[in-house]
């Protein structure tokens, strides 16, 4: 059964350093989005990606964070200067036209040390 | 303002009980609703998508929606020791991909053998 990857599993940066955290969604899906879940908070929405445009954005989503598709079969989130806040679990989605059924890869768990 | 509301729990049962979990919204707007199982350390899983007042049955799952008092259920018959997992709910406000799901806090399961 097809899923979505998500790569790394763990990642541990120091406070304002960059990252990208990188998903492969399902092959033939077309929407992509990323949420996060801080520890013991909800999965919080982020932003949705699609035809290399940005459909919806939260209010978190800010400069500080922005989402390629850098080819065919990736789509990342970078985190530029990362703040102890950004401390969460990043989670990709992905969903096919016409279909709102967002299918969830397994995440990243981001430390900012 | 907390547009969706769950508690979180936990819930601890024994195998074979009938587990009712439910959430409240706020937000008029919502018009499809889902359920999302979480096993630890990985990504939600789809368990229901509904979208009209009344009830849904998969299996041993039914999912209720009460648009009337924005209350939404999840019932699950026969609970296995499998089913221990946290639960979240999920909705959003237009049947179209790329559209935010906003999530509930998610409740925790425990089923007991």
């Amino acid at each position: 059964e097809p899923e979505v990857t998500q790569t790394p599993s763990h990642q541990v940066t120091q406070m304002g350093q960059e990252v990208i955290l990188r998903c492969v969604p399902i092959s033939n899906h077309l929407y992509f989005y990323w949420y996060r879940q801080i520890l013991g908070q909800k999965v919080e929405f982020l932003v949705s990606f699609y035809n290399n445009e940005i459909s919806e954005k939260s209010e978190i989503f800010d400069d500080q964070f922005s989402v390629e598709r850098p080819d065919g079969s990736n789509f990342t989130l970078k985190i530029r200067s990362t703040k102890l806040e950004d401390s969460a679990m990043y989670f990709c989605a992905s969903s096919g036209t016409g279909s709102d059924t967002q299918y969830f890869g397994p995440g990243t768990r981001l430390t900012v040390l | 303002q907390k547009e969706v509301e769950q508690d979180p729990g936990p819930l601890s049962v024994p195998e074979g009980a009938i587990v009712s979990l439910n959430c409240t919204y706020s937000n008029s707007a919502f018009q499809y609703f889902m359920w999302y199982r979480q096993y630890s350390r990985k990504g939600p899983e789809l368990l229901m998508y509904t979208y009209s007042s009344g009830n849904k049955e998969d299996g041993r799952f039914t999912a209720q929606v009460d648009k009337s008092s924005k209350y939404i259920s999840l019932f699950i018959r026969d609970s296995q020791p499998s089913d221990s997992a946290t639960y979240l709910c999920a909705m959003s406000a237009a049947n179209q991909a790329g559209t935010a799901l906003i999530f509930g806090k998610g409740t925790t399961l425990s089923v007991s053998s």
